[in-house]
């Protein structure tokens, strides 16, 4: 089963960006495709995108269009998520998640990665 | 988009107990449901997929059900370690979306 790493915690302004890895290893990296989902505090899971390293196909969840950018690095294993001009509510738990086989469900988190919007 | 309502929010039970928890969508989803365990500071944990299936080093007393629009995770013989939040999750189509989650405290 694959392994994924995340960096570490971010602190960020308000309209600031953020971006955050996701370190895969264990597997063929680019035989499983990645989402990125949150959780702001006291709150539940909300998805945020999905990319596919091997096809580098993407979708983001409207609400985050213009906003987010994510990417991934077949050379190092490694996938990115980049959330720009942040806002107070963006402050949360970031975990990188991969896609079991070819479905839509996710069989191995990263460990989070929280980011926190303050002024 | 499809919604997710899980049923209940919260669920108290002891060591030992059967908890069933409910999860209904918006529109039919055949079998693209999943189930995840989350414990605080900890990534969530993929339970069950397409429905019904064990995802491979989870505990049988874990089971799922249903198809279409009705879902039901159960725990059978709860134990200590049980104690967490669970999420459904439709894989069906963009957007993924989860429920609400159900807490399953300790009575």
């Amino acid at each position: 089963q694959g392994h994924l790493v995340q960096s570490g915690a971010e602190v960020r302004k308000p309209g600031a960006s953020v971006k955050v890895s996701c370190r895969a290893s264990g597997y063929t990296f680019t035989n499983h495709d990645f989402s990125w989902v949150r959780q702001a505090p006291g709150q539940g899971l909300e998805w945020m995108g999905w990319i596919s390293p091997s096809t580098n196909n993407k979708h983001y969840v409207k609400k985050f269009q213009g906003r987010l950018i994510m990417t991934t690095d077949t050379s190092t294993s490694t996938a990115y998520m980049e959330l720009r001009s942040l806002r107070s509510d963006d402050a949360a738990i970031y975990y990188c998640a991969r896609h079991r086989e070819s479905d839509t469900w996710f069989d191995s988190w990263g460990q989070g990665t929280l980011v926190t919007v303050s002024s | 988009d499809i919604q997710m309502t899980q049923s209940p929010s919260s669920v108290s039970a002891s060591v030992g107990d059967r908890v069933t928890i409910t999860c209904r969508a918006s529109q039919a989803i055949s079998s693209w449901l999943a189930w995840y365990q989350h414990k605080p500071g900890k990534a969530p944990k993929l339970l069950i997929y397409a429905a019904s299936s064990l995802q491979s080093g989870v505990p049988s007393r874990f089971s799922g059900s249903g198809s279409g629009t009705d879902f039901t995770l159960t725990i059978s013989n709860l134990q200590p370690e049980d104690f967490a939040i669970y999420y459904c999750q439709q894989a069906r189509s963009f957007p993924l979306t989860f429920g609400g989650g159900t807490k399953v405290e300790i009575k």
